[in-house]
């Protein structure tokens, strides 16, 4: 039982350059969510999706896509990396969101030179 | 700005002691979870305390919630060198625009 496979695990992009970020989890989750991790900043909700199919914007999902349409991926993209955008990203999936904890991946480190 | 905010955002014990760091909220609850960090790696989750519920215990883990005043605590009892990481607490507001909102993050140092 793997749980939330992040890939890559490091990136190192050019500004303009464009990515996909894979989140895979095998826990047959419907919600899934995707945050960035900044020192000082915490964890905030860039998209989040409540089932296949679905996105939602979140907290700061300017420069970001994402899509859904198989219920254990979850894709991140990047159409032009900036500079702003390094930072640590981290997928995260559910039952629900009733009370139940988030399984989180290891993260993808990403830096935008 | 952040819905939940950490204090102190750094603490550093001996082992063998208890640690407690604290975590303060801007609006209405359903629920606080709290979660473990360690460096390099993602977050577990640890506890999870609805807005009716005023303590749970769980192995060395003691969390607290006090809605009146908005604010949880997590206890961390007879701390051991792999208690060390950085711990969050994340609010699920009423409102539930943008699901669980995370604080900054306390960093625990516990020392051998």
């Amino acid at each position: 039982n793997a749980g939330v496979t992040q890939t890559p695990k490091f990136r190192v992009l050019k500004t303009g350059q464009s990515m996909t970020l894979l989140c895979a989890q095998d826990m047959n989750h419907e919600y899934m969510y995707w945050y960035r991790q900044d020192p000082g900043m915490g964890l905030r909700l860039i998209h989040y999706s409540v089932g296949e199919g679905t996105t939602a914007k979140g907290e700061v999902p300017d420069g970001y896509n994402v899509s859904r349409l198989k219920k254990q991926n979850f894709l991140l993209g990047l159409e032009s990396a900036a500079p702003s955008q390094t930072s640590v990203y981290f997928c995260a999936s559910s039952y629900s969101t009733a009370g139940d904890g988030y399984t989180f991946g290891s993260g993808t480190r990403l830096t935008v030179v | 700005s952040q819905q939940g905010e950490e204090d102190p955002q750094a603490l550093s014990i001996q082992e063998g002691e208890n640690a407690t760091m604290n975590c303060s909220y801007k609006t209405s609850i359903n629920n606080l979870q709290w979660y473990r960090q360690n460096s390099g790696r993602g977050l577990v989750h640890l506890i999870l305390i609805r807005s009716n519920e005023r303590e749970k215990h769980s192995g060395r883990l003691r969390v607290t919630l006090d809605t009146s005043k908005k604010s949880s605590s997590l206890l961390i009892t007879a701390s051991r060198a792999a208690d060390t990481a950085s711990y969050f607490c994340a609010t699920e507001t009423t409102s539930g625009t943008y699901k669980y909102i995370f604080g900054t993050g306390t960093r625990l140092k516990v020392l051998a």
